[in-house]
């Protein structure tokens, strides 16, 4: 069975700062994995996604994740934190029946 | 072009009562799921359908039901309102690839005293 786990319930960054949230998964066969941003009082919003293209993905707003099999990661990236980065983020895994398996989540807080 | 559109947005119940969450989607969708988001404990699948007619249960469809009835539509509907369904209920729809994300509604935020 698929699973993911996030790794830091908060993370807080100094705005310039790099941005580094943690996600690892669990999968029997070649995983679909994407990253989603919820800011405050809002819906879940695509970041990437990672579909064996390759292996370091690109998304909007700067963020990228890279996909290591061998340390079973997906770890989200930004170089230079911004205040409007603040929000939650989630990590998922496409399951057996189609679904999204989802972790529990990371708050992102971006300091001045 | 709208999406996953979902009624209401915020929905305050008493204990016992019953109401249908809406959700639809004009993306020709085939999967369409209900998650349910509870602080610190990301989102779980409650319901999902892989196209009209089928639906099957997710992680936690305790209290909740649903019905597939055209591809547009995936209403959730909730018994008996218990205080430990009030969270913020998204419905979700993808096309059916598993490399294709899902598309989220906005949510609906219940509450039930």
């Amino acid at each position: 069975a698929q699973s993911v786990t996030q790794l830091g319930s908060h993370v807080s960054v100094s705005e310039g700062a790099l941005v580094l949230l943690r996600c690892n998964y669990s999968s029997s066969v070649p995983p679909y994995l994407f990253w989603y941003v919820q800011y405050p009082n809002q819906g879940l919003q695509l970041l990437l996604k990672y579909t064996s293209a390759a292996t370091l993905v690109k998304g909007i707003n700067g963020f990228e994740a890279e996909f290591k099999k061998s340390e079973t990661s997906f770890h989200l990236t930004k170089p230079s934190a911004h205040m409007s980065d603040a929000a939650e983020y989630f990590c998922a895994v496409r399951g057996s029946q189609g679904n999204l398996i989802f972790g529990k989540g990371t708050k992102l807080s971006v300091k001045p | 072009n709208a999406g996953v559109t979902q009624t209401p947005k915020f929905q305050v119940l008493k204990t016992g009562q019953s109401m249908t969450l809406q959700c639809a989607q004009d993306m020709n969708h085939e999967y369409m799921s209900w998650y349910r988001q509870d602080p610190g404990m990301g989102l779980r699948l409650i319901h999902y359908s892989v196209g009209a007619g089928i639906t099957d249960q997710g992680e936690v469809p305790n209290g909740y039901n649903v019905s597939r009835s055209t591809t547009e539509d995936f209403p959730l509907r909730l018994l008996s309102a218990a205080p430990s369904q009030t969270s913020v209920y998204f419905c979700a729809s993808f096309p059916g690839a598993p490399g294709s994300p899902l598309h989220f509604g906005n949510g609906t935020r219940l509450t039930v005293t």
